[in-house]
């Protein structure tokens, strides 16, 4: 079945990198887009942008250009978001999303990692 | 890119029908047919519901239905049932390969 498999839980200190992945199996990696989705604490969804898996062009929403970066390894179908000079308000969880090219649907999506910035 | 307008919250009874709308504007929800829908329970990911408006996809319960009219797209769940109980985001295509999330709305089965 498709799926998609997040690293686990991160606790960074303020100013420290976070580098989650996203494994997908069941389906050729390469034939769909993959999104990546933010959610704060009680907070609502938040789109983050997305990657095409072919090209590996990434393409990021106001407010996640400068230290997010989204990458791929097709090699082993997965997908990556690199966090930089972490700050407490990137405590949420983050979630991948398989997607189509017009971005008209998200499915499915990854369980999610939680990333939480302390010192 | 403001978020999709929702509503905090809705309720109802088992068997009853509940409808949540999602405002956007002509920019985003009344420029394309490609509003999805999003179901999540606590501590879980969302699950997608409806896409392209009114689409389900398999597996999902024919209870659920997507309309759209105008700035405003709908989510309509019909004999409503304990395990509807989650939140609820909707989500439209914005152009420039944007997309833009509603703010969630909790659904209460009284």
């Amino acid at each position: 079945q498709v799926q998609l498999v997040q690293s686990g839980s991160e606790l960074k200190k303020p100013g420290a990198s976070v580098k989650v992945s996203c494994k997908a199996s069941g389906y050729t990696f390469t034939s769909y887009a993959m999104n990546w989705v933010r959610q704060a604490p009680g907070q609502g969804l938040e789109w983050m942008g997305w990657i095409n898996t072919n090209t590996g062009n990434p393409t990021y929403a106001q407010g996640f250009t400068g230290r997010f970066v989204f990458s791929l390894d097709t090699s082993v179908s997965t997908a990556y978001l690199q966090i930089s000079s972490l700050k407490a308000e990137d405590t949420a969880v983050y979630y991948c999303a398989r997607g189509d090219q017009i971005r008209s649907w998200f499915d499915p999506w990854g369980q999610g990692t939680l990333v939480t910035v302390s010192s | 890119q403001s978020a999709l307008t929702q509503p905090a919250s809705v309720s109802g009874s088992p068997g009853q029908s509940i409808t949540i709308s999602c405002t956007g504007t002509s920019s985003d929800v009344g420029s394309y047919n490609l509003v999805s829908w999003y179901q999540q329970h606590p501590g879980k990911a969302p699950k997608l519901m409806i896409y392209e408006v009114s689409k389900r996809p398999s597996g999902v319960s024919n209870r659920f239905s997507g309309s759209k009219s105008g700035n405003t797209a709908s989510l309509t769940i019909s004999g409503l049932q304990a395990e509807d109980e989650a939140d609820y985001y909707c989500c439209s295509y914005a152009g420039s390969s944007n997309v833009v999330f509603g703010g969630g709305t909790k659904l209460t089965v009284l």
